[in-house]
């Protein structure tokens, strides 16, 4: 059980374009799901939280206007980039969680996304 | 603010035993996580701490010390598949993780 899929797992764009992710929980309903970017050899950096029917809250410094993030049913998370530039280059990760609370928190595989 | 500290990368030998430490500094502590990554790969769950003591899953350990900022996460009998990125993590209000920087383990035959 819990199983968090993403979609698709890599994408390559053309700088100004948009994307979009989607993070899918198969096997649950997810009140509460997190988004994250990892850039090579460093960490995961939280982007935005999101609840289900609700906007997202996003972490110092993440462009919301940039990063849209939909959060429409309980199963569904959407993360879209938007006027992509090669600086946002990067893995993409969601995390759902049922309840919110963090010790159950299941991670989605990524989503690899390159700007040419 | 929150600061999370951890060795950068280590190196051990096939069928030893290393310890991966992790200071913190933190508000609204609500446990500690142990991640391993491995290259391209989304993060896997390897243990959780809230309370003080060590937590013992098979060859891996976990360590918390709240009052001290510490925790360690022990792995036994090493094996070459054990070569990863292991993050630590602590909790924050409404559920957040909050992730160091992770450390590259490279396990050598």
């Amino acid at each position: 059980g819990a199983v968090v899929s993403q979609h698709p797992s890599w994408v390559i764009c053309k700088s100004g374009t948009s994307v979009k992710i989607e993070c899918r929980s198969l096997d649950f309903q997810a009140t509460t799901m997190f988004w994250y970017r990892q850039f090579p050899k460093q960490s995961l950096m939280l982007m935005a939280t999101s609840n289900e029917g609700s906007k997202a809250t996003y972490e110092q410094g993440v462009e919301k206007d940039k990063f849209l993030i939909n959060h429409a049913s309980l199963t569904l998370s959407t993360l879209t980039v938007t006027s992509a530039h090669p600086e946002d280059s990067s893995f993409y990760i969601c995390s759902a969680s049922s309840t919110g609370v963090s010790y159950e928190q299941y991670f989605g595989p990524g989503t690899r996304l390159t700007v040419t | 603010g929150q600061n999370i500290d951890q060795p950068t990368e280590m190196t051990a030998t096939e069928g030893a035993i290393v310890q991966i430490n992790c200071t913190y500094q933190t508000s609204g502590f609500n446990g500690l996580f142990w991640y391993q990554q491995h290259a391209g790969e989304a993060p896997t769950f390897l243990s959780y701490n809230v309370l003080d003591g060590l937590e013992e899953k098979g060859r891996f350990s976990s360590f918390l010390s709240r009052s001290k900022g510490y925790s360690y996460l022990l792995l036994k009998e090493l094996q070459m598949k054990d070569s990863a990125s292991y993050l630590c993590a602590v909790t924050h209000q409404g559920g957040k993780l909050i992730f160091g920087q992770g450390t590259e383990l490279s396990v050598k035959p």
